[in-house]
């Protein structure tokens, strides 16, 4: 299993507004930045959120992101169609395992 | 364009080796931290390993299930990295990833991807 936890899924209808956590610990979460990567199928992920709440140029403003503590949360508001997408977590890892770990991801489905 | 395009991949028997390689354009490589991720069929992500640039003294760094068994590899004049996988096990078969932390800190630009399949 992925070090970083995230609900398997989560769904909503369009228009409305959506939350995926990400649940880690000291060595990671707590002590690091947060990345969110949004992922269709057979496509590369797409950096959506860095330093746990900025968007790269191009990313709309309906995605945002926080962290608290050993915890991060990505929003995403207005959903339409298109945000139908797979969502990881990312962040460094002090742990001897991995410098880098992920979340399992999460399904969105916007019903 | 920035861009970042894998190749490589393909099918090897258990136990065999296979070289990846990412080829870079569109930045200046030397100066990227280059990195490998890989996705197992309906899988999420995971980290196999990084190499720093030479000024940061081009060190490699590996997930604990591929430490010993692959290892990362540049060439700046080319601007390439490669990922050499030996002792391949069934568990590595996934699309491997290239990719780099180069303009923000979170990983901002991806390659394609190329699969390997691991199968007797």
């Amino acid at each position: 299993q992925s070090v970083l936890t995230q609900p398997p899924s989560v769904s909503a209808a369009p228009g409305q507004k959506v939350t995926i956590s990400c649940s880690g610990s000291s060595s990671n979460i707590g002590n690091n930045y947060v990345s969110w990567y949004q992922q269709f199928p057979g496509t590369a992920p797409k950096l959506l959120i860095y330093e746990n709440n900025k968007r790269p140029s191009g990313i709309p403003d309906r995605f945002s992101g926080s962290k608290s503590g050993t915890s991060a949360t990505l929003g995403i508001t207005g959903l339409q169609t298109g945000d139908e997408a797979d969502y990881y977590c990312g962040t460094r890892d002090s742990s001897l395992s991995a410098d880098v770990v992920f979340g399992g991801g999460t399904k969105l489905t916007v019903l | 364009e920035v861009q970042l395009v894998e190749s490589g991949g393909g099918l090897v028997k258990p136990g065999g080796s296979l070289r990846l390689s990412c080829a870079a354009s569109g930045f200046i490589f030397s100066n990227a931290w280059m990195n490998w991720v890989r996705q197992a069929p309906g899988k999420g992500l995971e980290w196999v390993g990084r190499i720093k640039t030479k000024s940061d003294d081009g060190t490699t760094d590996y997930a604990a299930p591929v430490k010993g068994r692959f290892s990362i590899s540049r060439d700046d004049s080319k601007t390439t990295v490669d990922l050499q996988m030996n002792s391949l096990k069934t568990e590595d078969t996934a699309v491997y990833y290239c990719t780099t932390n180069y303009y923000l800190s979170g990983f901002d630009i991806w390659g394609q991807g190329t699969m390997v399949t691991v199968s007797s």
